[in-house]
């Protein structure tokens, strides 16, 4: 079974462009998670999808950042423009539905974004 | 302000040695309290994962412990091998489990562990 997959691995791109990451989680996953961890800081939690809805979005940074999970397969998130500090990794994560227990939450390994 | 810190921030050991590393958290509402472990450049691996109600629990030659009343927690990892050397990081999760925010995870900035021939 295919893990939690995440493209483009890196990307280097100049301030002011827009980047476009992509995860796609275990398949049956209602659960979608963004989180990233910039230079030197813990990894923080951006959002939340269930299914194609935002559960929480409480993590995401200013509206430069925009998350989308269309049909509830995929998801995309965009950083437009972006700036110098959105430089770090971002990882997609996904899991099934929690019964109260604490589901197993698998994460892809990242996209690594740098803004020059 | 919800807070998950861990010590040390790194450590070296002789592979076959034991270690334990530590985790405080201050974390409201609390929902369970996840170890995983973290390759250079990859994502981060689920060890553990503990409800408020259990104390221990082990994954091969990984146990974590965990006092809710202390909010502390510890990740106990037996007979060190080479592959072990990763970083270790304590997540809390943050939100209701009752509505689904179980994935609302506050991280620890990790301890480096370094296993040495």
């Amino acid at each position: 079974e295919a893990g939690v997959t995440q493209f483009p691995s890196h990307s280097v791109i100049e301030k002011g462009q827009t980047v476009t990451l992509r995860c796609d989680p275990i398949s049956g996953h209602d659960n979608l998670y963004w989180y990233r961890r910039v230079m030197g800081k813990e990894i923080k939690f951006l959002l939340h999808f269930v299914k194609e809805s935002k559960q929480d979005e409480s993590g995401m940074p200013n509206n430069r950042f925009l998350a989308e999970r269309t049909g509830g397969t995929y998801s995309t998130l965009k950083v437009q423009p972006a700036e110098l500090e959105d430089s770090g990794v971002y990882f997609c994560a996904s899991s099934q539905e929690d019964r109260g227990s604490g589901n197993t939450i698998y994460f892809g390994e990242g996209s690594w974004l740098t803004v020059v | 302000k919800n807070q998950v810190e861990q010590s040390p921030q790194s450590l070296i050991i002789l592979e076959g040695k034991n270690c334990t590393l530590q985790c405080n958290y201050t974390v409201s509402p609390f929902s369970n309290l996840r170890w995983y472990k973290q390759d250079t450049g990859r994502g981060p691996v689920s060890l553990t994962i503990m409800t408020f109600s259990e104390n221990t629990k082990s994954n091969g030659r990984y146990t974590a412990t965990l006092d809710a009343d202390t909010k502390q927690s510890s990740l106990h990892i037996t007979a060190s091998q080479l592959s072990d050397s990763a970083s270790y990081i304590c997540v809390v999760s943050a939100g209701s489990m009752i509505y689904n925010q179980g994935g609302k995870l506050i991280f620890g900035q990790g301890t480096e562990l370094s296993v040495k021939p």
